[in-house]
């Protein structure tokens, strides 16, 4: 089956400064998906970034870029330049096909907390 | 707006009460589902639909029943709630490669 992990429970990073977030999974399918979702304290669920497998270039939105490592199954968040808003939990999230059917796993979130 | 619309935001039950969650989205999604979140559990998938008329059960389904007659909405019927399932319920939905579109979630307190 596969997991989704995020071994980091919390992070803090100061205002300007660059943070990395961690996100390991375990899968046996070459052709998946990987999202990074944020959670404000609104509740509001928000997609960041993505990754397709197949893809070699790493992901890109702004201040916001992946690590993808394919054969380590690794995919970091790094948030460059971070800003009060960025404080939030931050989800890892794998989307690939199970028995012909997508399923999307998500690990236990990261808080990260900005420091002014 | 296009977007998934989630109702109620908030809910109080008593315990044995019954109550239905709507969710509605109206971007043609094929798949929509159901998550609770807890803390420190991340969110677990309750019950996920890939079309009209197919509905299967995800990681957490006892207690909870769904229904897909139309690709717009996707229900979830607490049948007897119970204190455990006090939590943030979250509708998402999603085509294919693209990534969710969440609703604003719903919190449920049983008392």
């Amino acid at each position: 089956a596969q997991t989704v992990t995020q071994s980091q429970p919390e992070m803090s990073v100061q205002e300007a400064e660059t943070v990395t977030l961690s996100c390991t999974y375990d899968t046996s399918e070459s052709d998946y998906y990987l999202f990074w979702y944020k959670q404000p304290p609104s509740r509001q669920m928000i997609l960041v970034i993505r990754q397709e497998a197949y893809k070699q270039q790493n992901a890109t939105e702004n201040r916001f870029s992946v690590n993808f490592q394919k054969a380590a199954k690794s995919f970091s968040l790094k948030i460059s330049d971070s800003q009060l808003g960025d404080a939030a939990m931050y989800f890892c999230a794998y989307k690939g096909r199970t028995s012909g059917t997508y399923k999307y796993i998500f690990g236990t979130g990261t808080r990260l907390k900005v420091l002014a | 707006n296009a977007g998934v619309t989630q109702t109620p935001k908030f809910q109080v039950l008593k315990t044995g009460q019954s109550m239905t969650l709507q969710c509605a989205q109206d971007m043609n999604h094929e798949y929509m589902s159901w998550y609770r979140q807890d803390p420190g559990m991340g969110l677990r998938l309750i019950h996920y639909s890939v079309g009209a008329g197919i509905t299967d059960q995800g990681e957490v389904p006892n207690g909870y029943n769904v229904s897909r007659s139309t690709t717009e909405d996707f229900p979830l019927r607490l049948l007897s709630a119970a204190p455990s399932q006090t939590s943030v319920y979250f509708c998402a939905s999603s085509y294919l490669g693209v990534g969710y579109t969440f609703g604003s979630g719903t919190r449920l307190t049983v008392v």
